[in-house]
């Protein structure tokens, strides 16, 4: 079946270093993949999406590049930000799965001033 | 912005009782979901909808039961509550871009 696996965290950088947080994935068909975040005390927003093989999701300078051959999805961000301390999930989207989604189990980030 | 809301957002109560956690969505979307997050962060799907009148059981196993009668509301029932039931409850909605819309999530305690 499908499946996504992340990174164990908690990771913990201080601002301004280099981000990356590894996701790889196992899917029967052709998935959608996500980066969603969940900010303490709310519910999870999408963060960036790539739907096709080498397509590179970026938003908020956060990016992510669809690697098929290497079944892969990492989370990179040149330089963080205290208020990038959150939870971040690895997801992927099969249409051969009835279009549900398949979470990672999260990686916590810390980012310390 | 995505319009999706849960109430209440945090619950505590008592050992079984009846509860209903609300999602409502304005989007017109006619997926929607919710989720169990354990205190480890990780999401378990533990039912579904793919519109009105569809339900379906997710990967976890629930007590809880769902409704659709409405395209915009899923709301979530425990019939009895019972300590194992402390979570957070999310609730999603899906477009046809495959992407999915959180709502806040309720904090359920049961004492």
């Amino acid at each position: 079946g499908n499946s996504v696996t992340q990174m164990e965290g908690p990771v913990t950088l201080s601002e301004e270093a280099f981000l990356t947080i590894n996701c790889t994935y196992t899917a029967t068909g052709y998935p959608s993949l996500f980066w969603y975040v969940q900010y303490p005390g709310e519910g999870l927003q999408l963060l960036l999406k790539a739907t096709k093989a080498d397509d590179k999701g970026s938003n908020k300078g956060f990016e992510a590049t669809y690697r098929k051959e290497t079944t892969s999805f990492h989370l990179e961000k040149g330089s963080v930000q205290v208020s990038d301390s959150a939870v971040y999930f690895c997801a992927l989207s099969d249409q051969n799965y009835g279009q549900n989604f398949v979470f990672g189990p999260g990686t916590r980030l810390s980012v310390l001033p | 912005e995505a319009d999706i809301y849960q109430t209440p957002r945090y619950l505590v109560i008592g050992t079984g009782k009846k509860i209903t956690l609300e999602c409502s969505q304005t989007m017109g979307h006619d997926k929607m979901y919710w989720y169990q997050q354990d205190p480890g962060m990780e999401l378990h799907l533990i039912h579904y909808s793919y519109g009105v009148n569809s339900t379906e059981k997710g990967d976890l196993s629930s007590e809880s039961t769902v409704s659709r009668i409405r395209t915009e509301h899923f709301p979530l029932t425990l019939e009895s509550a019972r300590p194992s039931h402390t979570s957070q409850y999310l609730c999603a909605s899906r477009d046809t871009s495959y992407e999915q819309y959180f709502g806040p999530g309720t904090r359920l305690t049961v004492t």
